[in-house]
């Protein structure tokens, strides 16, 4: 099954501005999902979205987090001011067909100096 | 609470060899779904196979098998005829629940990194 895309595949910014990380699903799903990998690190679940609304976030994904679909269509992740430990993979992932399984998209790589 | 545990950090295999990546993981639910996926050097999360906890046969995909012992709760990944495209990173990830559930996250392990000689 077709995975996601993800725009940008890179991004650098300066500590403290704002970024926005976009996921674009190749048909209509329900279920989507982000999640960061630090670098030499494990991937670790950020939040989950079902049907336009949050349906879990972790610890991780504070205030300066957000996510929505403003068009429904692309699901976006905002980090509202960035921090240097931001820097990361942050993977898009949808549900499957059958929901069980998940597929990633092929990440934004996020670099803030 | 979940917790995935692979016990490889790296491992060296001669190409096309059979290799196994270790993977045991704990939850007290009943329903459960394991998944293995691959990190090329690229970076991109390649899923590679999935097995349900209710699934009566192990999960094939091509090359890709799992070995999944319910009782001791292992599910390792089985590669046969190991190629060099298979040197990569490569994860253990279980969610707890059905994946129609809305909490599904997937908890991933600290990977095992795989090089394939030729």
């Amino acid at each position: 099954e077709p995975e996601v895309t993800q725009t940008p595949s890179h991004q650098v910014t300066q500590m403290g501005q704002e970024v926005i990380l976009r996921c674009v699903p190749i048909s209509n799903h329900l279920y989507f999902y982000w999640y960061r990998q630090i670098l030499g690190q494990k991937v670790e679940f950020l939040v989950s979205f079902y049907n336009n609304e949050i349906s879990e976030k972790s610890e991780i994904f504070d205030d300066q987090f957000s996510v929505e679909r403003p068009d429904g269509s692309n699901f976006t992740l905002k980090i509202r001011s960035t921090k240097l430990e931001d820097s990361a993979m942050y993977f898009c992932a949808r549900g499957g067909g059958n929901q069980e399984t998940q597929y990633f998209g092929p990440g934004t790589r996020l670099l803030v100096l | 609470a979940q917790k995935i545990t692979q016990t490889q950090p790296g491992m060296f295999v001669q190409e096309k060899e059979a290799v196994t990546l270790d993977c045991t993981y704990d939850t007290s639910d009943p329903s459960y779904g394991l998944f293995w996926y691959k990190q090329p050097s690229s970076g991109e999360m390649i899923f590679l196979i999935y097995q349900g906890s209710y699934d009566q046969q192990n999960a094939t995909e091509g090359r890709y098998s799992l070995n999944f012992q319910k009782a001791r709760k292992s599910a390792n990944l089985v590669i046969s005829a190991s190629q060099l495209g298979d040197s990569a990173m490569y994860f253990c990830a279980m969610r707890e629940g059905r994946g129609y559930s809305s909490a599904s996250k997937i908890i991933f392990g600290s990977g095992t990194r795989l090089s394939i000689r030729p």
